[in-house]
């Protein structure tokens, strides 16, 4: 079945700070991967996708088919940045959207 | 444009009392999503709905039901409420491409006591 691992439920860092959130998936073909935030009480929205291959807000990701992995990157953490992140997964014929756990990210002053 | 709509945003109830939460979206979507999020668990998917008279079961389905009767809605019925479904949950919806992104609700607060 496909999966997606977010290994880090909490991670803090400090403001001005690099920040990698960690997501691995498990499937063999070729995946969409997206990367959703949920700020502080409202509701998801996509941050990026590996298809458009965009920077938002300073965020990239990079797909590693290798690695099956789609971390998520920004050089410099802003305290705006604090927020919960989710990793997910389509793929072509899917009807569902998988997603990982969640990762809490807190940038600290 | 509203996008995806949730009512109520919050809700109490007693155990063994019945709700529907209820979402609309207007996108034109063909599929729509109810998933259910707790604290350490992510996203967990409880039912989702390809198409207007078609629903399917997710990961987490027992003690909800779905109905798909229009296009634009998607309702989601706990018919006898448990302590356990307290949680937050959020309707979604999509394009039929494989590609692209899902659009989310504003989230609704359920507590069961």
């Amino acid at each position: 079945a496909q999966r997606v691992t977010q290994p880090e439920k909490l991670l803090s860092v400090f403001k001005g700070a690099p920040v990698e959130l960690k997501c691995n998936y498990s499937y063999s073909g070729s995946p969409e991967l997206f990367w959703y935030v949920q700020y502080s009480r409202q509701r998801l929205q996509l941050l990026l996708r590996h298809i458009s291959r965009e920077s938002i807000k300073g965020f990239t990701a990079d797909l590693n088919k290798g690695e099956t992995s789609f971390h998520l990157k920004k050089p410099f953490a802003q305290e705006e940045d604090s927020a919960m992140y989710y990793c997910a997964l389509k793929y072509q014929g899917a009807q569902k959207l998988v997603f990982g756990q969640g990762t809490r990210l807190t940038i600290n002053p | 444009n509203a996008g995806v709509t949730q009512t109520p945003k919050f809700r109490v109830l007693k155990t063994g009392q019945s709700m529907t939460l209820l979402c609309a979206q207007d996108m034109n979507h063909e599929y729509m999503y109810w998933y259910r999020q707790d604290p350490g668990m992510g996203l967990r998917l409880i039912h989702y709905s390809v198409g207007e008279g078609t629903t399917a079961k997710g990961e987490v389905p027992d003690g909800y039901n779905v109905s798909r009767l229009k296009k634009q809605n998607f309702l989601l019925g706990l018919e006898s409420a448990a302590p356990s479904q307290t949680s937050v949950y959020f309707c979604a919806s999509s394009s039929r491409d494989w590609n692209t992104e899902a659009f989310f609700g504003q989230g609704t607060r359920l507590t069961v006591v």
